[in-house]
């Protein structure tokens, strides 16, 4: 049964630092790994998507990381700013199936003005 | 702009009362969800239908059904509230070649049962 863990539950950070979060999954077996944002009461935004082919992807100050054999991700955020406040989560296929996804319980992001 | 909208973003409801939530997503997407999210518990599938008419039981299924019986709508359905239901819910649709694209979350509907 596909489990994903995410590390650390809550962080708070300067603005200006630079930033990793991590993720890590227990099956393997993925095509793809999701990272999404979530801004209080609200739902779920899609930052970025990386296949099982690639290794990195990259948007803006952001940058994923995919290492399937380990069953680890990254999502490094550069140059911290106030408005990247949020919970970041991030999702894998449930073992099994080709359209449910298992998330993460996401990290607690602060960036401190 | 893609859109998955939730027709209530705060219900009270009382005991035992029937509650229905509503969705409708305008990307044409197979794929639909609904979910909870509670603190420390994190997101947790309740149904989802990857067709009109189908439906597939999630891991937290019970105390609720679902009905899809148009492809761009994906109801929830609390047949007798109880306060244990009380929580975030998240509608979310996908495309069938979900390997290759996103999901798509509506802005959440928050329940409140007393």
């Amino acid at each position: 049964k596909q489990e994903v863990t995410q590390i650390p539950a809550a962080l708070s950070v300067p603005e200006g630092e630079n930033l990793v979060l991590n993720c890590s999954f227990t099956d393997s077996a993925i095509y793809n790994l999701q990272w999404f944002r979530q801004d209080p009461g609200k739902g779920l935004t899609s930052l970025l998507l990386i296949q099982s082919s690639q290794r990195e992807q990259t948007s803006g100050r952001l940058n994923a990381s995919l290492d399937k054999s380990s069953g680890r991700s990254t999502l490094y955020i550069a140059a911290s700013q106030p408005g990247d406040s949020a919970t970041y989560l991030c999702a894998v296929p449930t073992s099994g199936s080709a359209r449910q996804l298992t998330f993460g319980s996401g990290t607690q992001l602060t960036v401190l003005p | 702009d893609v859109k998955v909208t939730q027709s209530s973003r705060y219900l009270v409801k009382r005991t035992g009362e029937k509650v229905f939530l509503e969705c409708v997503q305008d990307m044409d997407h197979e794929n639909m969800f609904w979910y909870r999210q509670d603190p420390g518990l994190g997101l947790r599938l309740i149904y989802f239908s990857y067709d009109v008419k189908m439906k597939e039981k999630g891991d937290i299924p019970e105390g609720y059904s679902v009905s899809r019986e148009k492809k761009e709508r994906f109801s929830l359905i609390l047949e007798s509230a109880s306060t244990n239901q009380t929580s975030m819910y998240l509608c979310a649709s996908s495309p069938a070649r979900a390997q290759r694209n996103t999901i798509y979350f509506g802005e959440g509907s928050w329940l409140t049962v007393v």
